[in-house]
């Protein structure tokens, strides 16, 4: 069971707009630590999608967003493309694990 | 550019010990903390453990505490992870990762991945 909660998997159409959801707890997330959000495609290494909550490294299109509230983070990505089918992972730092924990990863199918 | 590339692994025997390398470059090595994550096979991601390149010092999950060892060579640019007492469950891809400094605890470059298989 991961520290955080990412629901298994999400889909979505073509030019439509999905959101996955991060839930945490008062010793992550409602501790104040930021939400960092990975993009991982088959067979290669995550890359970083969201920094800080919602911000996004450069070359990263602003089709996907992210935000914060309270023990919680969402990743919103819209316009869908099938490029973007993949397993996206949450991350926060754990105070009471003194240590960086991950969401379950939640895989994104473009149907 | 900033570029991690690992090597080692392979197939070990349960009960023995691998030892994966992360070599750095195109930054200076010594500014960033290195971490190692990995991955079993169809499953999520897994914190194992920091390392500072200044000192050597290191933090570990509970879990590996134990049996894990991170150290590394400067003056190759080089951090190491060594895992004993593997067992099945221990079969994942592992991940050398680098923390970002301007943002804190972010992991803002990988490496390729090293995949190690337990198996008698």
């Amino acid at each position: 069971q991961s520290v955080l909660t990412q629901p298994p998997s999400v889909s979505g159409a073509p030019g439509q707009r999905v959101t996955i959801s991060c839930t945490g707890s008062s010793s992550n997330i409602g501790a104040g630590y930021d939400v960092h959000w990975y993009q991982q495609l088959p067979g290669t290494a995550p890359k970083l999608l969201i920094y800080g909550n919602s911000n996004r490294p450069s070359g990263v299109p602003d089709r996907f967003s992210g935000s914060q509230s309270g023990t919680s983070a969402s990743l919103a990505i819209t316009g869908l493309q099938a490029e973007d089918e993949a397993d996206y992972y949450c991350q926060s730092y754990d105070s009471s694990l003194s240590g960086w924990v991950f969401g379950g990863g939640t895989k994104l199918t473009v149907l | 550019q900033v570029q991690l590339v690992q090597s080692g692994a392979g197939v070990k025997k349960p009960g023995a010990s691998v030892k994966v390398s992360c070599k750095a470059s195109g930054y200076t090595f010594t500014d960033y903390y290195l971490h190692w994550v990995r991955q079993a096979p169809g499953q999520g991601l897994e914190w194992m453990g920091i390392i500072n390149p200044i000192g050597g010092s290191t933090n570990y999950a509970q879990k590996f505490q134990g049996r894990v060892t991170m150290t590394r060579d400067t003056s190759t640019s080089t951090v190491h992870m060594e895992l004993s007492s593997l067992r099945s469950e221990d079969t994942a891809v592992y991940y050398c990762t680098r923390e970002g400094v301007i943002v804190e605890r972010v992991f803002d470059s990988w490496g390729q991945g090293t995949l190690v298989t337990v198996s008698s």
